[in-house]
């Protein structure tokens, strides 16, 4: 069974909407942790947020919040005003245990000026 | 920079032929891990590093892949006998411990003949 879930493979989204980008996760662990990372068609990996399952409050990071419903197992990404340079690949993913993370097969986020 | 460091950034090898790819983390990073990206996938896991000692190396896909981090810094992967199934993206991060945020480098493209 899949950990990590992302739907949207794709997403067009005009500049300067709001967009979310969905992620769902499975675990039976009750400490783990949430990252986002945003993959620029130039490869690097870049880490965007961190939500710790124990978090109360939701994270946030510039125009970046993670909306963490836990009952749910949900971890969206919410980019308030999207840019053109927002325009990438999303990934979703959960450490379980000490240090593994697991990913998710990604969102392409296209920003449409 | 003081960001994590690969090299090569592009590597073609033909099948058989042995490569060294190259990780130099961000200085004081404990954990170094290494993952292997196909095109249009997210990373899967090979390796983990706390300092010198490899604790995991539980993702490397058979014993042609070998890596090292001797002195608890740079570390390098090596594939012996490469096949054309080795081509990736092969992306090191290194975190200031297991669980902290992983920060990785712009990536090896490795493209075998």
């Amino acid at each position: 069974a899949q950990k990590i879930t992302q739907t949207q493979p794709g997403m067009f989204v005009q500049e300067k909407e709001a967009v979310t980008l969905d992620c769902t996760y499975d675990t039976s662990d009750p400490s783990y942790g949430l990252f986002w990372y945003k993959q620029p068609s130039s490869g690097e990996m870049i880490f965007l947020i961190y939500q710790g399952s124990y978090d109360q409050q939701n994270a946030t990071e510039g125009r970046y919040s993670l909306n963490f419903q836990k009952a749910r197992k949900s971890a969206n990404l919410v980019i308030s005003a999207s840019q053109l340079g927002d325009s990438a690949m999303y990934f979703c993913a959960m450490r379980e245990g000490n240090y593994q993370l697991i990913w998710g097969a990604g969102t392409k986020l296209i920003i449409k000026p | 920079g003081a960001g994590v460091s690969q090299s090569p950034r592009y590597k073609v090898a033909k099948r058989g032929q042995d490569v060294a790819l190259r990780c130099d983390p961000i200085s004081g990073h404990v954990s170094l891990f290494w993952y292997q990206q196909a095109l249009g996938q997210g990373p899967e896991f090979l390796t983990y590093f706390q300092n010198e000692a490899q604790l995991d190396k539980s993702g490397l896909p058979s014993d042609r892949f070998f890596a090292e981090r001797p002195e608890g810094s740079v570390s390098t992967l090596k594939i012996q006998r490469t096949q054309q199934e080795d081509s990736a993206v092969y992306l090191c991060a290194s975190s200031l411990g297991g669980s902290q945020p992983q920060h990785f480098g712009d990536g090896t493209r490795l493209s075998i003949l």
